[in-house]
């Protein structure tokens, strides 16, 4: 299994700031994935992040307003940029551990609150 | 987007199985069934997950019909503890989450 460390895991931030999010795993894994979560709602994957190249992100959700960086196999993290409140949301940090199936394995989530 | 129907909602008694369906009638031939669960303010946690054959773990039981339009998770004696909404999803390159099934487990 994989154990992942998300920081922060909860924020109140003020409207137009940027937030970054951390994920560290304690092993080295192939795949890194970036979900978010509103209020109430299912999970929606924002990214999947590459490691040494530009993230993959799904439609709906761009570049300048989530970038995403994994400089290595065990870290990456996701910048919530120019805040509004429709920004409050858990994001989760995933990984895929090859452990002779893929599995995911996730993040406790950053819950963060836009005021 | 999810190419998965679930009930929103179930209810179990405790101690009881619970049977949370799922209809997936346009998944393909090398398509997996993977089972997740979320209980409150946590990430979601792997359960099973299937391809053809029913499986079976120390957390429950995965049942895929024959022509594998459709799967059911069996929690053969449920806790309170497995209050939490069920994800059934159908893999494709990554993850996609529906709307899942919100069980309760009642004493």
């Amino acid at each position: 299994s994989a154990v992942i460390s998300q920081k922060p895991s909860r924020d109140i931030c003020q409207r137009g700031t940027s937030l970054t999010i951390q994920c560290q795993v304690d092993s080295q894994v192939t795949m890194m994935f970036w979900y978010r979560q509103q209020p109430g709602q299912s999970l929606t994957l924002i990214a999947t992040a590459n490691q040494g190249s530009e993230a993959t992100y799904e439609s709906g959700f761009v570049i300048d307003k989530f970038p995403i960086s994994r400089p290595n196999l065990t870290f990456s993290t996701l910048t919530v940029s120019n805040m509004s409140p429709e920004d409050s949301s858990i994001y989760l940090c995933s990984v895929e551990a090859s452990t002779g199936f893929e599995k995911l394995f996730f993040g406790s989530g950053t819950q963060l609150s836009v005021l | 987007d999810a190419k998965t129907t679930q009930p929103p909602s179930m209810d179990c008694a405790e101690g009881r199985a619970a049977n949370l369906p799922c209809n997936h009638s346009t998944i393909s031939g090398n398509e997996y069934v993977y089972w997740y669960r979320q209980i409150h303010s946590q990430g979601p946690q792997y359960i099973i997950h299937g391809l053809k054959n029913n499986e079976t773990n120390e957390m429950a039981s995965l049942i895929i019909t024959e022509d594998r339009k459709s799967s059911t998770l069996i929690l053969p004696h449920a806790t309170l503890r497995d209050t939490a909404v069920y994800y059934c999803i159908v893999r494709v390159n990554d993850m996609r989450f529906g709307a899942g099934t919100r069980l309760t487990v009642k004493p």
